[in-house]
């Protein structure tokens, strides 16, 4: 079974850009989970989404936004990006809504000029 | 608020030495909680998790972790390191209710010396 694959796994912008981050999940699996990770604040929860719904958000500006598709693909979007979006953006996909493990793709690093 | 942490950010062994990385947590009911690696350049693999029962699990590449809830720890050990074992340590924690977001502690830096 194919694992979680995000796309693209590097990019490069500048200031004032946006940018979209796709991710597909592990085949079957509904819930998709987005995490910035950088090197000052660790591993940090974006958001969840189940079933096309957002189920829960974390402490992040509004620039920083998601979806899911029907076949349970998500894409997050920054909007009127910073230097401080420069990260490692982790998608993790798990089977069911509840806690359960979750497995996660190789990332895309993002880099903000 | 539920908080983890690492308290050793960079630890070195000899390859084939025992290795035991501490992670503890803070919250009040029963933790999902889990250990992660991470090889430089790649994303997050599972090397095991806990969510009740035997407090002694064991994971892939030979790892186990106890959980220990008067101590609030769940530390992570291998009895014989390889080298291949060096990369990043996540702990990891889970919360009923709050679906896939978990709390990560700052990470463990594992370093293997020939």
């Amino acid at each position: 079974k194919a694992g979680v694959t995000q796309t693209p796994r590097y990019l490069i912008k500048t200031r004032g850009q946006q940018v979209t981050l796709s991710c597909s999940p592990i085949s079957g699996h509904r819930s998709v989970s987005w995490y910035q990770q950088t090197p000052g604040q660790g591993l940090q929860f974006l958001f969840e989404y189940f079933s096309e719904t957002q189920r829960n958000k974390g402490n992040f500006p509004g620039r920083f936004s998601g979806r899911q598709f029907s076949n349970s693909r998500s894409e997050m979007n920054v909007s009127t990006l910073e230097l401080g979006d420069s990260a490692l953006y982790l998608c993790a996909s798990s089977l069911r809504r509840e806690v359960n493990e979750q497995f996660f793709g190789p990332g895309t690093r993002l880099t903000v000029l | 608020a539920q908080s983890v942490t690492q308290p050793d950010i960079h630890i070195t062994v000899s390859e084939g030495a025992s290795l035991e990385l501490r992670c503890n947590y803070s919250y009040g009911a029963t933790p999902y909680l889990f250990w992660y690696v991470q090889s430089p350049g790649q994303g997050l693999q599972l090397l095991l998790k806990y969510f009740s029962g035997d407090t002694l699990v064991q994971g892939i590449k030979g790892f186990e972790a106890e959980f220990k809830r008067s101590q609030s720890s769940f530390n992570l050990r291998k009895p014989s390191v390889h080298w291949s074992d060096a990369a990043e340590y996540f702990c990891a924690v889970g919360e009923e209710n709050y679906g896939q977001n978990f709390v990560f502690g700052p990470g463990t830096r594992l370093s293997v010396l020939p």
